[in-house]
């Protein structure tokens, strides 16, 4: 069974810092997908990466997949605390019908 | 768009109960997936629909069940609820139009059980 771990599982930091959260596997992953999940709300899609060494950027957010698709980096620069939640990422089982499999997050907390 | 919606928001049951959730996917999508998030175990997932059929099921005991009905709309249902039932119930939606796809999720059910 596919087992991502994510690190580290809490950050507190101050507005203004930067911060990369990991995740990573044993096995290659198919792809990957980086989502934020707001206190009392259902996780929303950041980012599906699929090629190794690709990077994507989405505003102060940059995404990177490894080489060899056994892990995965979120950088975010200059932290605001809108950007304080929980960060998972998730593989789509391939041939497995729609299951995502996450990691146990990153609960991230900016403060100003 | 409308988003994907989940009801109801919140609920308390009793041990040995069962309770019934639902989730309305976004127009158009017709694959439904339910996930259960506890603190402790973090995002599992329960089981896929798509078009009314179970195309795949996770690691949960049988009192866990599901069905999607013509319309895409989903409902879970658990039966002999137990303590550890007590979790935030999320429904997603996808378009599964081939390739990867994206899953939206709804604000969830947050069920307790006493």
């Amino acid at each position: 069974t596919q087992l991502l771990e994510q690190s580290p599982q809490f950050l507190s930091i101050q507005e203004g810092e930067n911060l990369t959260v990991y995740c990573n596997s044993s096995s290659v992953f198919s792809s990957l997908q980086w989502y934020r999940q707001e206190p009392g709300e259902g996780p929303v899609l950041l980012v599906t990466v699929v090629t190794g060494g690709e990077v994507k950027k989405l505003k102060r957010l940059t995404f990177q997949f490894g080489d060899a698709r056994k892990d995965s980096s979120l950088h975010i620069t200059a932290a605001q605390p809108g950007d304080t939640g929980l960060y998972l990422c998730a593989e789509e089982i391939y041939n497995q019908g729609g299951k995502l499999i996450f990691g146990q997050g990153t609960e991230l907390s900016v403060k100003p | 768009k409308a988003g994907v919606t989940q009801t109801p928001r919140y609920l308390i049951k009793t041990r040995g109960q069962q309770v019934t959730l639902s989730c309305s996917p976004i127009s158009g999508h017709r694959s439904v997936s339910w996930y259960q998030q506890t603190p402790g175990q973090g995002l599992q997932f329960l089981f896929e629909y798509f078009s009314e059929t179970q195309r795949n099921k996770g690691n949960f005991p049988g009192r866990f069940s599901g069905r999607q009905f013509s319309n895409s709309r989903s409902e879970m249902n658990v039966s002999t609820l137990e303590l550890g039932d007590s979790a935030l119930y999320l429904c997603a939606s996808s378009p599964r139009t081939g390739g990867v796809s994206e899953a939206f999720f709804g604000q969830g059910t947050r069920l307790t059980v006493v």
